[in-house]
């Protein structure tokens, strides 16, 4: 089985770019998660949807950050305009909705930005 | 609301124990680990779900204290395959999943 699937898995961009990134849930999954990952803040969790439908979007960082779920197969991530210390791994993740379910990860989109 | 990890660090001889622990100021629903090798995504251990919960996964294991609002991961007789950033993460009531700081484990020949 095909596990979540992210894309770019690297980008660089400059200052003030707009950067999207792309992420595709485990077929049957209801539930996707966006990550991001530094040195400094270790894992944060910046938003979650659940059945398409977003959650808590409480760990978005600034209005910068955006994040929608069209359809059950594909969740986008945008920045605009994107900044340096937007650069970290962005990681996204699914699952079925249930307390205790696992959540799988995605490979990760590492973002460096100039 | 972030789990409070410790240590931060730890390094090991191989066949030596371990004990990472994970607390939380507010209610554990569940507690979820993971492992993390350098440059890969996390991947998932084990998930404890009801206080006093223990369980085992080859030669790591781990514990659940519902009441004290805290979970153990043990590691013994480690192997270089161990080594990694480990992660805890509180499980809410909805499904979501905020993860510790990690406490990253070296463990040498």
């Amino acid at each position: 089985d095909a596990g979540v699937i992210q894309s770019p898995r690297h980008e660089v961009t400059e200052m003030g770019q707009e950067v999207t990134l792309r992420c595709k849930p485990i077929s049957g999954h209801n539930s996707l998660f966006w990550y991001r990952q530094t040195m400094m803040r270790g894992l944060e969790l910046l938003i979650y949807f659940n059945n398409n439908v977003p959650i808590d979007d409480s760990g978005m960082p600034e209005d910068r950050f955006s994040a929608k779920m069209p359809n059950a197969s594909f969740s986008t991530l945008k920045i605009q305009p994107s900044e340096p210390r937007d650069s970290a791994v962005y990681f996204c993740a699914s699952t079925r909705q249930q307390t205790g379910n696992t959540i799988y990860f995605g490979e990760g989109s590492w973002l460096t930005v100039v | 609301q972030q789990p409070v990890q410790s240590p931060q660090a730890v390094i090991l001889r191989e066949g030596e124990d371990a004990v990472i622990n994970c607390s939380s100021s507010k209610a554990l629903y569940s507690v979820h680990w993971y492992r993390q090798k350098h440059g890969e995504a996390p991947v998932f251990l084990m998930i404890l779900l009801k206080g006093g919960e223990q369980k085992g996964h080859e030669k790591i294991s781990a514990s659940f204290n519902e009441k004290k609002q805290q979970s153990s991961l043990y590691l013994t007789a480690s192997q270089l395959s161990y080594s990694g950033t480990y992660f805890c993460g509180k499980g809410g009531s909805q499904g979501n999943l905020i993860f510790g700081k990690g406490t990253k484990l070296s463990v040498k020949p």
